[in-house]
């Protein structure tokens, strides 16, 4: 059973500070991941996508994949109020129908 | 651009009648197709996967269906619906395989 566990928090910051997500996923064969927010009531919209180890930035995000250690994170900088959802990772395995979520980390960005 | 519709946005059916949920892809051809659903507070439930026309793969057993009768629209249905058929129901797209997923506006449908 592939799983992606995430804490579900809520994770809640200062406006401007940094704020960490992290994801764990179960499958050593996993190829891409992907970071996904979802306002209250809306769809999940993706704002980040990794394929091989490092990091990789893009504006006030960064993803962050470690696969010796399974385990993927984002960090957004500055974190601003509009920052406050629901962010869902997503692994995918081998393929379409291997595409998994995590339950998703609520962050609370205080002004 | 690629765009992605759902319809309708909300839906109250009580239990035991019909549904249809339709999906259309604009701005790209031979699109991956999927269907989730997302309960109250839950993640998300792949239920269906289409890599083409008539081609469907189900996840999970239940009482829904999906088709896909042209290149770029999925409808997903039901015979009878249930109580805990009830969520939000998210139509997704991709590119191949193994890229980025995304989502329409969704479904958000009660059964009573």
């Amino acid at each position: 059973q592939k799983e992606v566990e995430q804490n579900s928090g809520p994770l809640s910051v200062p406006e401007g500070a940094i704020a960490s997500l992290n994801c764990t996923y179960s499958d050593r064969v996993s190829q891409s991941f992907f970071w996904y927010r979802q306002y209250s009531g809306k769809s999940p919209e993706l704002i980040m996508s990794i394929y091989s180890n490092g990091d990789k930035e893009d504006g006030r995000f960064t993803a962050q994949l470690n696969k010796a250690s399974q385990y993927v994170s984002l960090l957004i900088r500055d974190s601003q109020p509009s920052d406050s959802a629901t962010y869902l990772c997503a692994v995918n395995y081998r393929g379409g129908q291997n595409f998994v979520f995590g339950p998703g980390t609520r962050l609370s960005v205080l002004p | 651009s690629q765009t992605i519709h759902q319809w309708p946005a909300t839906l109250v059916q009580p239990v035991g009648s019909p549904l249809s949920l339709e999906c259309t892809v604009e701005g790209t051809s031979n699109p991956n197709l999927y269907w989730y659903r997302q309960a109250a507070g839950r993640g998300l439930q792949l239920l269906f996967y289409s890599v083409g026309i008539g081609q469907i793969s189900s996840e999970v057993p239940q009482n829904l269906s999906a088709s896909r009768p042209q290149d770029r629209q999925f409808i997903l249905s039901s015979k009878k619906l249930l109580l805990s058929d009830s969520g939000f129901y998210l139509c997704a797209w991709s590119r191949g395989t193994m890229g980025e997923q995304y989502f329409g506006p969704g479904t958000r449908l009660t059964v009573t």
